[in-house]
Parts: C-alpha cells; structure tokens; sequence
C-alpha cells in the first residue's frame, strides 16, 4: 500500500526566503503526483502536476521535482512571501487511487 | 467552467439524523471521488465512481454511509443515521480519465453532529 510522507510537518521562515519542501513516497510505480495547496478552513488548489514521465514543473515562483525511483519529490518556493502561508500536500496517483501526504504547514512572516 | 461545486458548504445535524451531501463534478469529467477529510487522519479516499459506476467503495467507513451518482453531473454521498464522529470536511473531486491528468476539488463541505 502507498504510503506519502511529508516532511517537515511545519515550517516558519521570513519572508523572501527560497525553500523548499518534501515528499517521500514508497510504491514508485506512480503515474504522476501533484501538489496541492489548502489554505485554513478551504478546498485543495492545484499548484503542479507531474506526470511519471517528467522530471519537474514550473509555475512563476514555484518549482516541482521529481524523482520516481527514488520516491521523492520537492517542492521550492523562491522569494517566499506571505500569501504563501497554507498547508501544502503531496499526492501521488497509481493503480486508480491517489494518496495524499498529510502535507507541511507553512507560515512566512512579514 | 465553475469547477467542482458541492452543496450545502456547512452542515450541523444532530446526531441520529440523516445528511446528504452533494456533487456536480466538471463537465466531460467521467471520474469523481469522495475524500473526508479530519486532523487525525487526513485525507482519506471514500468511493470514487468512473463513468457514474462505483469502481471502489473500500474506504466507506461503514455500512451508515451510502454514495451515489446518477448520471455524470450529480453524486451525493449519504450518512445514515449520523454520529458524531463522522464530523469531518467531505471532499468531493472529478478528472478526466482515473486521475492520470490530475484532480480538481470542491470546496468541501463542514460537517458537524452534535
């Protein structure tokens, strides 16, 4: 059974900080694996999507890594800023299921 | 497109009452999926549908939840009787395919039994 882990559980950083995030998964035969965004009390927003075949994303100032036969992802966010507080999950997709990591909460203070 | 919308967005019941939760998925979407989601234990997959027929209803906690879908722009996930311990955020997401192109997510739905 696939299992998702994210670490680390939370992270506080100032603002303008690059950092970057991780997801370790231990089933490789993923189809691709996305990162979502949840801010308090909201849905799941897409942020990337990487398909098996892909080595990373790009979208403005994030940035998504893959690496299948390791089982790891990252996730880098450059010039951090406030609006970037959430919670960010990792999931990956196989065999008709998505498993979700149970993500890394963020906070970037002014 | 609205996206993935779900109805009501909170919900308090008692307990013992019976709750419907709804889903309209994107349209040409042909799979949808239920999550609920809660701190101790994340999110966690309930039943997901391809083409309106329930490919895998493993994760439905018990026999008191009941899903269904229709046709392929409407699914409700129902709890009955209700208990307390099932107030969670219910998720509701549709893809094109199985999840090979990815997810989209409602809103979610709060519910509370008290």
């Amino acid at each position: 059974k696939q299992e998702v882990t994210q670490i680390p559980a939370a992270l506080s950083v100032p603002e303008g900080e690059n950092l970057v995030l991780n997801c370790s998964f231990t089933d490789s035969a993923i189809y691709n694996l996305q990162w979502f965004r949840q801010d308090p009390g909201k849905g799941l927003t897409s942020l990337l999507l990487i398909q098996s075949s892909q080595r990373e994303q790009t979208s403005g100032r994030l940035n998504a890594s893959l690496d299948k036969s390791s089982g790891r992802s990252t996730l880098y966010i450059a010039a951090s800023q406030p609006g970037d507080s959430a919670t960010y999950l990792c999931a990956v997709y196989n065999n008709n299921d998505m498993r979700f990591g149970a993500g890394t909460r963020l906070t970037v203070k002014p | 497109d609205a996206g993935v919308i779900q109805s009501p967005r909170h919900e308090v019941t008692e307990m013992g009452q019976e709750v419907t939760l709804r889903c309209k998925p994107i349209s040409g979407h042909n799979s949808l999926f239920w999550y609920r989601q809660t701190m101790m234990r994340g999110l966690e997959l309930l039943i997901y549908f391809n083409n309106n027929v329930p490919i895998d209803d493993s994760g439905m906690p018990e026999d008191r939840f009941s899903a269904k879908m229709p046709n392929a722009s409407f699914s409700t996930l129902k709890i009955q009787p209700s208990e307390p311990r099932d107030s969670a955020v219910y998720f509701c997401a549709s893809s094109l395919g199985t999840g090979s192109y990815g997810y989209t997510f409602g809103s979610g739905t709060r519910l509370t039994v008290v």
